[in-house]
């Protein structure tokens, strides 16, 4: 099955600074690729997705970068605000419906003001 | 967006006894699934539940520890049976659904077994 691993674990930074986690994953067969945030004590909730045939996307202060020779791909967080601080988790997906997906470990930002 | 609903948000439980979580989505969805999150840890899938057949277990997770059941199209249960301490994670429904069609999570039934 396929395996996603994700770096940092943490991460720390200033306001205002960015923020970059990458991620890795296994199986050439994945397609979708979402990003996951998840706030202490709440549910993970959708900022950011790609698909294969896709090597950039942004929204707003987000981005997320794919090279699928390399199978990686990466969150890049722009002028970073308290508020960010958050775990985000990567994911990968295949099929035509991208039903299963597999998460990696996590990565705990820490925005400081 | 779809909108899940699961319940209990939080239990406490001796060891031994079974728990059924309960999940609720605000539209009919072919699959529902079934995700663990220990403290601290990512997200683990258990199981995908399809209405009218058996549910799908991943490697690791068996029917008699977590029976699921999908009676219709908008809900499905899971149940953490013979619990032990080592079951005390959070445990989360998730759909695809929504107008864009990602996936959502519900908030978690947070499971502490003594």
């Amino acid at each position: 099955g396929e395996n996603v691993e994700q770096h940092p674990s943490t991460l720390s930074v200033q306001e205002g600074d960015s923020a970059v986690i990458k991620c890795t994953y296994s199986d050439s067969a994945s397609n979708y690729f979402p990003w996951y945030k998840q706030e202490l004590g709440k549910r993970p909730q959708l900022i950011i997705d790609i698909r294969s045939n896709v090597g950039e996307k942004k929204d707003q202060r987000i981005a997320v970068t794919l090279n699928k020779t390399a199978k990686h791909f990466s969150l890049h967080i722009t002028e970073t605000q308290p508020e960010d601080s958050a775990v985000y988790f990567c994911a990968a997906s295949y099929g035509d419906n991208f039903n299963k997906f597999y998460f990696g470990s996590g990565t705990k930002l820490n925005v400081k003001p | 967006s779809a909108v899940i609903s699961q319940k209990p948000s939080r239990d406490i439980c001796q060891r031994g006894t079974s728990l059924t979580i309960q999940c609720q989505v605000d539209s009919q969805v072919t699959m529902m699934f079934w995700y663990r999150q220990q403290p601290g840890q990512s997200l683990t899938l258990i199981a995908t539940a399809n209405q009218g057949s058996e549910a799908t277990y991943e490697s690791g997770f068996v029917i008699d520890k977590f029976p699921i059941s999908r009676p219709n199209l908008t809900f499905s249960t899971l149940t953490v049976s013979n619990m032990s301490p080592e079951d005390s994670s959070i445990y989360l429904c998730s759909v695809r659904g929504g107008a864009k069609n990602i996936q959502y999570f519900g908030a978690g039934t947070r499971l502490s077994v003594l």
